[in-house]
């Protein structure tokens, strides 16, 4: 038990459409992490927010956008859904800007 | 172009015996390695990690070794269990980069310990 929560468990889109995801981070974690797992791949690293600002992003387009509430919450938002956005969406919070990460249990999206 | 890659997509071990896995990397401003394990409907769930100015750090039955002049990792499970079946990824990262701490995740070694 990680203390990381996310929601919806799975959700159907069918392309061009938008989507939200949420987290909710363990109590006193700034730092919040989303990642994307395609089907037989690692993690890939999409952004990182900080106290509420993004501080680091690696190679996702700005239809992924992100938000980090003061309550520990956070959301990735993914605009204009494509079929290559199916994944499993992980996000992951940090006591402190180290790697160290705790994962949620992640949402399944499928993009129809 | 991978920078972190698990070339044993599975691994197969009976129960008691030593489970090995590998991880080999490309980036060399990789200075934090961890490893994680998952199971089916799970995040991953971190298990182990070591610093780039070590070569060895140990946690019950787990230990992993760092090799930094190969830019090689293996976690070294002892004994191996039934419930230690699970997806084992390596992932790095460059703090001393200013990486921030976000980390670069290998494809994973699907584990199965027989009893």
């Amino acid at each position: 038990e990680t203390g990381v929560t996310q929601s919806p468990t799975h959700l159907i889109k069918t392309r061009g459409q938008q989507v939200t995801l949420r987290c909710s981070s363990q109590s006193g974690h700034n730092t919040v992490s989303w990642y994307q797992q395609a089907l037989g791949q690692g993690p890939q690293f999409i952004f990182q927010y900080y106290r509420e600002e993004e501080n680091g992003r690696g190679n996702f387009p700005p239809r992924f956008s992100g938000l980090q509430f003061p309550n520990y919450s956070s959301e990735l938002n993914v605009n204009a859904l494509e079929l290559d956005d199916s994944a499993l969406y992980l996000c992951a919070s940090s006591p402190g800007q180290g790697p160290l990460s705790f994962f949620g249990p992640g949402t399944r999206l499928t993009v129809l | 172009d991978q920078q972190v890659k698990q070339n044993s997509p599975s691994l197969s071990v009976q129960e008691g015996r030593i489970s090995i896995l590998n991880c080999d990397y490309t980036n060399s401003m990789f200075d934090y390695f961890l490893w994680y394990k998952k199971y089916p409907a799970e995040g991953p769930t971190f298990l182990i990690s070591i610093s780039s100015i070590k070569d060895k750090n140990e946690d019950g039955r787990f230990t992993v070794f760092l090799n930094k002049s190969a830019k090689h990792l293996s976690l070294h499970i002892v004994p191996s269990q039934p419930g230690d079946s699970a997806v084992y990824f390596c992932a790095a990262s460059a703090i001393s980069g200013g990486s921030q701490g976000n980390l670069i995740f290998g494809k994973g070694t699907k584990l199965s310990v027989k009893p």
